[in-house]
């Protein structure tokens, strides 16, 4: 079956770090391209950072700085490392993927989510 | 930076067709994908280049792009239906962007 599942989501003070994890099955992390969407609490969805095929990584500019983006093919997972965390980066963080033809074609899209995890900011 | 605006809510009878848009800058020379979001669910895609449909999506889901707005139209609405709506595109100076989310309900 084809998945994402995160973790390592939960409560972290303002200024501290967070690791998220998304671990793939179905698929291997390096033949897509993968992101990390957000959502705030009653709020849309936020496109926060994408990984490609390549290894090339963009980032949102609200995020630009603090955080990064990496995989692990061993493990088959994506990663996010969470730094200098602010209270505006409570939201739900999905792991999301890409088929590679929506970026060949300039166009990308997401055809597969994960279930997201929730990440909190507060002291 | 590129801007999608959707209207925060749209409301329909069992039955009938809900349309919801999204208007961007000549978002016609764009391709504009369509997310569905139950509550405490993550979105699913229900419409990718400007009108294609996943497998296992109905038919009664599809989607144009014209001009200045694109259009996700629902006919034959469901319960099952009412949720929040996203469009979604790609430009080159804001990478991914998201619509702010429509909520359809259902009567």
């Amino acid at each position: 079956e084809v998945l994402l599942v995160e973790s390592g989501g939960g409560l972290v003070q303002p200024g501290g770090s967070l690791r998220l994890s998304c671990a793939a099955s179905g698929f291997t992390v390096t033949s897509t391209y993968l992101s990390w969407v957000r959502q705030a609490p009653g709020k849309g969805l936020e496109w926060v950072s994408v990984v490609y095929t390549g290894g090339s990584t963009y980032f949102a500019d609200s995020v630009k700085g603090r955080f990064t983006i990496s995989r692990d093919s061993s493990q088959n997972t994506l990663f996010l490392q969470m730094n200098s965390l602010r209270a505006e980066d409570t939201a739900v963080y999905f792991c999301a993927r890409s088929p590679s033809g929506s970026y060949y074609l300039g166009n990308p899209y997401f055809d597969l989510w994960g279930q997201g995890a929730l990440v909190t900011v507060s002291s | 930076s590129y801007v999608l605006t959707q209207p925060p809510s749209v409301s329909v009878a069992p039955g009938k067709t809900a349309t919801i848009i999204c208007g961007g800058n000549n978002i016609g020379s764009k391709s504009v994908h369509w997310y569905q979001q139950k509550p405490g669910q993550a979105p699913v895609l229900v419409i990718y280049y400007n009108s294609d449909r996943p497998s296992g999506i109905p038919e009664r889901f599809s989607g144009s792009n014209s001009g200045n707005t694109a259009a996700l139209t629902i006919s034959r609405v469901e319960a099952g239906d009412e949720a929040d709506y996203y469009c979604q595109v790609w430009d080159s100076s804001s990478a991914l962007v998201f619509g702010g989310g429509t909520k359809l309900t259902v009567l």
